[in-house]
């Protein structure tokens, strides 16, 4: 079946630093692939979101690229702020379209 | 921005009591959706609907029933509530199936004893 693997299961950066937040997936054919965000306290909302492989996208400075060679879907940003602490969670979109699976989520810690 | 309101925030139970969730959306989306979220599990979907009195199975479905009495409400019922099912339980919804926007409720954390 589908799945999705964060072997990441916590960053700590100081702010200013690079970020990048391994994610790949096993499925068949061509998913649409997430990065959803949880903020302390909050639901998760969603981040960004790519339907094309070999496409890249982008939102508040994150950027994943959909690499369907490598089967991949890393996050990134250039320079994180202390405001970016969450637990990020990489989903693929199931083949019956109705499902997402999640992976286990990497909590980013950013010190000040 | 989508609302999505869940009940209670938190609760305790016993083992074996009867315990239900409340859902509910104020942007008419078709779909909503009940995870669960545990440590090094992520979201595990357990129930999801995409219209009123309609019921589909999640990958998590053991112990839990659900119901969705209207296109505002899903509700998600544990009959015999069990000490592994202490978790934190999210609601979602989403206008037309999952390849859109999730928008999610604050959660309801439920603690088994």
């Amino acid at each position: 079946g589908n799945s999705v693997t964060q072997m990441q299961g916590q960053v700590t950066l100081s702010e200013e630093e690079f970020l990048f937040i391994n994610c790949t997936y096993s499925t068949t054919g061509y998913p649409t692939l997430f990065w959803y965000v949880q903020y302390p306290g909050e639901g998760p909302q969603l981040l960004l979101k790519v339907t094309t492989a070999n496409n890249k996208g982008s939102s508040r400075g994150f950027e994943a690229t959909y690499d369907k060679g490598t089967t991949s879907f890393h996050l990134q940003k250039a320079s994180v702020q202390e405001s970016d602490s969450a637990v990020y969670y990489c989903a693929q979109l199931s083949g019956s379209f109705n499902k997402l699976t999640f992976g286990a989520g990497t909590r980013l810690a950013v010190c000040p | 921005e989508a609302a999505v309101t869940q009940s209670p925030r938190n609760k305790v139970t016993v083992t074996g009591g009867n315990v239900t969730l409340s859902c509910r959306q104020t942007n008419s989306h078709n779909y909503m959706y009940w995870y669960r979220q545990d440590t090094g599990h992520g979201l595990r979907l357990i129930h999801y609907s995409y219209g009123a009195g309609n019921l589909q199975i999640g990958d998590v479905p053991d112990g839990y029933k659900a119901t969705r009495t209207t296109q505002e409400d899903f509700f998600l019922l544990l009959e015999l509530a069990s000490p592994s099912q202490t978790s934190l339980y999210f609601c979602a919804s989403s206008e037309k199936g999952a390849q859109d926007t999730q928008y999610f409720g604050p959660g309801t954390r439920l603690l088994v004893l």
